[in-house]
């Protein structure tokens, strides 16, 4: 069974601090994606990677950063967390396909964060 | 900018009623369309695609046919049930472009 893992389903965080949200796929998808879902506005892409080592931004990349050293994993990074970045985090991957991606993308669960 | 549009929810309904939830899209060219499933504390999975114009993409009873013409890519099923509770996003994609873009989403709710 094809699986997207995010590390935490919940976190409580404080404005400033550095959060680190980790996703881990075991399909060997060359495509990992960060999303953040928010009532009304639906999924806003933050970040992507197409490979390893290689990012693009997003629709609202302002106040993250992502890491992929290894293929299987891709990190989401507040730098210093804010108020307005409390919201619920979907990681998801993809297979590279021949038109870059007709295929499925798989979820993880989602990580939901508070920033107070 | 390319861009998608679903009808506002939530939409209840009572089990064995007829489904239809409204999507429509702006894109230039023939984008690929995509319907998601979220069900409670769980990530989206994928209900059905249509890659052109007239396909018509289906599973779990649930169907949405590809209208170029109206822009449209309405998500219908003929009897829902409770366990369709959920919510359901429309999302397209450029051909050549790794973006899915999602629209805001419908929560659907069954009653018994």
């Amino acid at each position: 069974d094809v699986k997207v893992t995010q590390s935490s389903r919940y976190l409580v965080k404080r404005t400033g601090e550095k959060v680190f949200l980790e996703c881990v796929q075991d399909m060997d998808h060359e495509n990992m994606f960060w999303y953040r879902q928010d009532p009304g506005l639906g999924l806003r892409l933050i970040y992507f990677s197409y490979d390893v080592k290689m990012k693009e931004k997003g629709d609202i990349p302002e106040g993250y950063s992502v890491s992929r050293e290894k293929k299987e994993r891709f990190s989401l990074i507040l730098e210093s967390a804010s108020t307005n970045q409390t919201s619920m985090y979907l990681c998801a991957s993809r297979k590279l396909a021949g038109d870059y991606g007709a295929g499925e993308l798989f979820f993880g669960e989602g990580s939901r964060l508070t920033v107070l | 900018g390319d861009s998608v549009t679903q009808m506002e929810g939530p939409v209840t309904l009572s089990e064995e009623a007829f489904l239809t939830i409204n999507c429509t899209y702006t894109a230039t060219g023939y984008p690929s369309l995509f319907w998601y499933v979220q069900y409670p504390g769980e990530g989206l999975q994928l209900l059905l695609k249509a890659t052109k114009a007239d396909d018509k993409g289906s599973n779990k009873g649930f169907e949405a046919t590809y209208r170029k013409e109206t822009t449209s890519f309405h998500l219908e099923k003929g009897s829902v049930q409770v366990s369709d509770s959920a919510v359901y996003f429309c999302a397209l994609r450029r051909i050549s472009s790794y973006k899915l873009i999602f629209g805001s989403g419908t929560r659907l709710l069954v009653r018994p």
